[in-house]
């Protein structure tokens, strides 16, 4: 069935430090795919998203770029400060023709020392 | 305040009592969900309605059932609640024209001794 696998946490980052963060997915189809950022006692919110092959979502300095060849979605900021430390869920879905539910990574916790 | 309200957001009882999780949301979206999420399994879809009069079961709803009372009210009962349902839950919303993006409440924290 799809799935998304997201890399293992936690991880920990010195403030002004690169992050990547690894997604991967299985799929039948061609997906949608969403990174959302669930800050401490928050509930998740979006981050940034594409809806096809090759388009690149950005927000607040993240990025990340849909790879069909590859099936991945690694999201990545240049620079992270300390009010990035969160946990981050990479997911999937079909788009709003099919139920619109959304199957998510177990998600990555990033903590930014500074 | 907030656009998607859960109550309560924090709960302790007894294995065996009926616990009921509620979430209304001011967004006007048509489709509502219930999540549940246990640390290092990322969130797992319990239940999801289209409208008042379409409910649908998720990938986890044994031990669970639902009511959308109304477009914006959408309740989560347990009713014999087991210390294996202690979990972080979500109401989630979503709009069929957003493309998939959901819009979370904040979380009711349950715990079943």
């Amino acid at each position: 069935g799809d799935s998304v696998t997201q890399m293992e946490g936690p991880v920990t980052l010195s403030e002004e430090a690169f992050l990547t963060i690894n997604c991967t997915y299985t799929a039948t189809g061609y997906p949608s795919l969403f990174w959302y950022v669930q800050y401490p006692g928050e509930g998740l919110q979006l981050l940034l998203k594409a809806t096809k092959a090759d388009d690149k979502g950005s927000n607040k300095g993240f990025e990340a770029t849909y790879r069909k060849e590859t099936t991945s979605f690694h999201l990545e900021k240049g620079s992270v400060q300390v009010s990035d430390s969160a946990v981050y869920f990479c997911a999937l879905t079909f788009g709003s023709s099919n139920t619109g539910k959304l199957i998510f990574g177990q998600g990555t916790t990033l903590q930014v020392k500074p | 305040d907030a656009d998607v309200t859960q109550t309560p957001r924090n709960r302790i009882t007894k294995t065996g009592k009926r616990i009921m999780l509620e979430c209304s949301q001011t967004k006007g979206h048509d489709r509502m969900y219930w999540y549940r999420q246990d640390p290092g399994l990322g969130l797992q879809l319990i239940y999801y309605s289209f409208d008042v009069k379409d409910i649908n079961k998720g990938e986890i709803s044994d031990g669970y059932s639902v009511s959308r009372q109304a477009q914006a009210k959408f309740s989560l009962s347990l009713e014999s609640a087991i210390p294996n349902q202690t979990a972080l839950y979500f109401c989630a919303t979503s709009d069929l024209g957003r493309g998939g993006e959901l819009f979370f409440g904040e979380g009711s924290r349950l715990t079943v001794l």
